[in-house]
């Protein structure tokens, strides 16, 4: 049972425009989400995250929306610049120490 | 602070022989974790501990054992190596509940290839 799911393995994106990485998930009991970003050959890095009582979360170019009726949320890169390009990792928690992480999305941001 | 470390970097096994993957963090955080992550399969919990002397199954703790005798240090042991646990593993620390989000600090991976 995959309780959070990252849909799309790779998104493709010119550098200046937005970028857009979803996540969904089955676990109602998550009471908050985290944003992961990962480069080759070095651990995942913590970029953002947001509560549950929410619905949106904002740090500079990255805002994290949150949709509870329809377990869905998503993070939004404005303005994407190359540097952004990596995986990225959704991951949601709640009543225990445990993440429980998707299968990341390949982000490219091309010059 | 050094944050998590991990060693070694790089190892290759054959079948059947062991090791053990260290971990150590500096933060003084409660809560240790280690991952798996495959292509396509994203990170997967082996084993965690919620602090010393306390550890716990993950989603695949199958052909891994741990243990936590320090808050500092986490080893990953592999009893019997065999070619599906070719991965990249990482180690995870965090101050754990009740902070408010469990943000999870990883070390740098081991790569680790068995033949």
């Amino acid at each position: 049972d995959q309780q959070v799911k990252q849909n799309s393995p790779s998104l493709s994106v010119q550098e200046g425009r937005i970028s857009i990485l979803n996540c969904d998930y089955t676990n109602s009991m998550f009471d908050y989400f985290l944003w992961y970003k990962k480069y080759p050959a070095e651990g995942p890095t913590f970029l953002i995250s947001i509560s549950s009582i929410k619905d949106k979360n904002e740090d500079g170019r990255f805002t994290v929306f949150l949709n509870k009726s329809a377990k869905h949320l998503s993070l939004h890169i404005v303005p994407s610049q190359p540097g952004d390009s990596a995986v990225y990792f959704c991951a949601g928690g709640g009543g225990s120490e445990k993440l429980v992480f998707g299968k990341g999305t390949k982000l490219t941001v091309n010059p | 602070n050094a944050g998590v470390t991990q060693t070694p970097k790089f190892q290759v096994l054959k079948t059947g022989q062991s090791m053990t993957l260290q971990c150590a963090q500096d933060m003084n955080h409660e809560y240790m974790s280690w991952y798996r992550q495959d292509p396509g399969m994203g990170l997967r919990l082996i084993h965690y501990s919620v602090g010393a002397g306390i550890t716990d199954q993950g989603e695949v703790p199958n052909g891994y054992n741990v243990s936590r005798s320090t808050t500092e240090d986490f080893p990953l042991r592999l009893l019997s190596a065999a070619p599906s646990q070719t991965s990249v593993y990482f180690c995870a620390s965090s101050p754990g509940l009740p902070n408010r989000y469990n943000e999870q600090f990883f070390g740098p991976g081991t790569r680790l290839t068995v033949l």
